[in-house]
């Protein structure tokens, strides 16, 4: 069964600090991983896939087949960092249908 | 415009009540999808429509009845809801099926009494 696992719900850090939100999945085929984030009283939106290999907003993820990983990091965590980051797998195939993580918090604190 | 639309904001509705939530987008997206999220809780699809024609129901309950009159709208039915379907309902479109990234609307608050 496909499934994506966030183990932290959530993750404090202070301003400046490094950060890195797991994500793991369990998928037999060929996914597409997705970084979706929503800030308080915003629509949620994509933040990264991994198809793109590009940075946006300082955070970059890495899919890594062999760790079945998907981990968002960031090397200097900014207060409008703080939001909800939600993990999503794309099946291949699959009508476009997202199967997303339980979500992590990330609050950055000054 | 680059936004998907939902109306209205909030609603609050008895048991007995039929009332409809509205989306819209004007992207030329050819999918368009239903999501629900509970509180402290990820979106979990409803349904697919692809070329305004219904793809993929996730087994919901009868009570929720989707609709696509047109390649930028779509509604959802609902009528003799329970409680628990209070949640926060999302409408999202893309491109098509396996393309494009989806986008998502705010969302429609429902409350159930």
């Amino acid at each position: 069964a496909q499934r994506v696992t966030q183990p932290e719900k959530l993750l404090s850090v202070f301003k400046g600090a490094p950060v890195e939100l797991k994500c793991n999945y369990s998928y037999s085929g060929s996914p597409e991983l997705f970084w979706y984030v929503q800030y308080s009283r915003q629509r949620l939106q994509l933040l990264l896939r991994h198809i793109s290999r590009e940075s946006i907003k300082g955070f970059t993820a890495d899919l890594n087949k062999g760790e079945t990983s998907f981990h968002l990091k960031k090397p200097f965590a900014q207060e409008e960092d703080s939001a909800m980051y939600y993990c999503a797998l794309r099946k291949s195939g699959g009508y476009n249908k997202l199967i997303f993580g339980a979500g992590t918090r990330l609050a950055v604190h000054p | 415009d680059t936004e998907v639309t939902q109306t209205p904001k909030h609603l609050v509705m008895g048991m007995t009540n039929k009332k409809s939530l509205k989306c819209e987008q004007h992207m030329g997206h050819r999918a368009m999808y239903w999501y629900k999220q509970k509180a402290k809780k990820p979106p979990e699809l409803m349904f697919v429509y692809s070329y305004e024609k219904l793809s993929i129901n996730e087994s919901v309950p009868s009570r929720f009845s989707p609709e696509c009159p047109n390649s930028s709208l779509l509604n959802l039915h609902l009528h003799a809801l329970q409680p628990e379907d209070s949640a926060l309902y999302l409408c999202a479109s893309s491109l098509g099926l396996d393309l494009g990234e989806q986008y998502f609307g705010p969302g429609t608050r429902l409350t159930v009494t």
